[in-house]
């Protein structure tokens, strides 16, 4: 399966402690997007990364949360000190380019990492 | 800036009903046009598109026409199944590489 994989699927932790969430992109996908959404919520993006760089980060809370996209492994959503309005389900997705070169703009998602803060 | 309304849910019917779900968007330019599904506990799945005015997606029984003069993108279907229980989601993308979502709009078909 050549999807975007997202692990784990599930994840609790205490306030306090920290998550870290991974997202393996499509292959060949240089361009991966973080979003989050509340229950019964829709989406909210987070951020936008290309190897190595980070595009956007303007749906990123300024405290707490961080993102990358290395040259080799997944990239990496990370909450320090979680609180308990951080429980939410984060969606990865990734595209293979940028708009300009015939891209649609289609974008492909993982299943989520579901995050509970007790 | 560019943006997207649904229809507020949830929308409600019994099987084999007719299914609209309004779409509106406000953007500059010739923005793509997309449907988004996602399944109870899944990730969200691309359902159709359209890259142009007056293109018609279409995907497992669903359509949508891409109406410039109304900057409508509809999503039907002609009779619905209690597997097309879902969250529909009707998003855009511009000039630029964001996805501007809407809201969503739950679906609930009862047999």
């Amino acid at each position: 399966n050549a999807g975007v994989m997202q692990n784990p699927r599930h994840l609790v932790r205490r306030r306090g402690q920290e998550a870290r969430l991974r997202c393996s992109p499509v292959k060949g996908h240089s361009h991966v997007y973080w979003y989050r959404q509340l229950p019964e919520e829709g989406l909210k993006f987070m951020v936008y990364l290309q190897k190595e760089n980070i595009i956007d980060e303007s749906g990123m809370p300024k405290e707490r949360f961080s993102a990358e996209f290395p040259k080799e492994g997944p990239s990496i959503l990370r909450i320090q000190q979680v609180v308990r309005g951080d429980s939410a389900a984060y969606f990865c997705a990734s595209s293979p380019t940028t708009l300009g070169t015939g891209e649609t703009g289609e974008l492909f998602f993982g299943e989520g990492s579901r995050l509970t803060v007790l | 800036g560019d943006s997207v309304t649904q229809m507020e849910g949830p929308v409600t019917l019994s099987e084999e009903a007719f299914l609209t779900i309004n779409c509106t968007y406000t953007a500059t330019g010739y923005p793509s046009l997309f449907w988004y599904v996602q399944y109870p506990g899944e990730g969200l799945q691309l359902l159709l598109k359209a890259t142009k005015a007056d293109d018609k997606g279409s995907n497992k029984g669903f359509e949508a026409t891409y109406r410039k003069e109304t900057t409508s993108f509809h999503l039907e279907k002609g009779s619905v199944q209690v597997s097309d229980s879902a969250v529909y989601f009707c998003a855009l993308r511009g000039s630029n590489y964001q996805l501007i979502w809407g809201a969503g709009t739950k679906l609930i078909i009862k047999p």
